[in-house]
């Protein structure tokens, strides 16, 4: 067990509708990351929040959105799903503003839109 | 930009040892992580190397060679539950972002 939180753990939704995924990260750290994987694009970095503030975004579509609360828990906002949107879904989590170190994963929520 | 080459599959025999190889190439180097990743679970890390040369972790080490884009993973005395995908990434962006190789699908059979 990492200590990383991810709920819910499978999600099947309709294309067009909207869900949040929600990452509770270890005790302690103050960076979430997200990640998406699916099966012909391997993992990719979504978004970074530390302590509250996004400070990082990679290939991110503009139909997802995310943001850290005080109490460091983060929400994955996906609206418009499209089939392609069907992977696992990734948060990870670390002390450091960087990853330069070890970053702990959760479980995952396995998201099909269908 | 940054690309990432591995292996897509290798097999091996139980209580042999594999070396998983990743080719990298990156505008600025800050560092090569390996992870573990059995199907349909989290990835958990296996190592970090920034300087050049070996490390090891119990039956796990790791090799860099920054000059080269270039890094190993070997695992020894394999082990059935070794079975799963080995993922090497590297940050860019600075160190806030991680970019990760397709993965190698390791099969180890008895």
């Amino acid at each position: 067990d990492s200590g990383v939180t991810q709920t819910p753990k499978h999600l099947i939704t309709a294309t067009g509708q909207r869900v949040t995924l929600r990452c509770s990260p270890r005790s302690g750290d103050l960076s979430v990351y997200w990640y998406q994987q699916s099966l012909d694009q391997g993992l990719q970095f979504l978004i970074q929040y530390y302590n509250g503030e996004e400070r990082a975004k990679g290939n991110i579509l503009e139909r997802f959105s995310a943001q850290q609360f005080p109490d460091l828990h983060s929400e994955l906002n996906l609206s418009s799903l499209e089939l392609g949107d069907s992977a696992l879904y990734f948060c990870a989590s670390s002390v450091a503003d960087s990853q330069d170190g070890e970053a702990f994963f959760g479980q995952g929520t396995r998201l099909t839109v269908v | 930009g940054q690309n990432i080459d591995q292996p897509t599959e290798m097999t091996a025999t139980e209580g042999a040892i594999v070396q998983i190889n990743c080719t990298y190439q990156t505008s600025g180097f800050n560092g090569l992580f390996w992870y573990q990743q059995h199907a349909g679970e989290a990835p958990t890390f296996l190592s970090y190397n920034v300087l050049d040369g070996l490390e090891e972790k119990g039956r796990f080490s790791s090799f860099l060679s920054r000059s080269k884009g270039y890094s190993y993973l070997l695992l020894k005395e394999l082990q059935m539950k070794d079975s799963a995908s080995y993922l090497c990434a590297v940050p860019y962006g600075g160190y806030n972002k991680l970019i990760f190789g397709a993965g190698t699908r390791l099969a180890v059979h008895p």
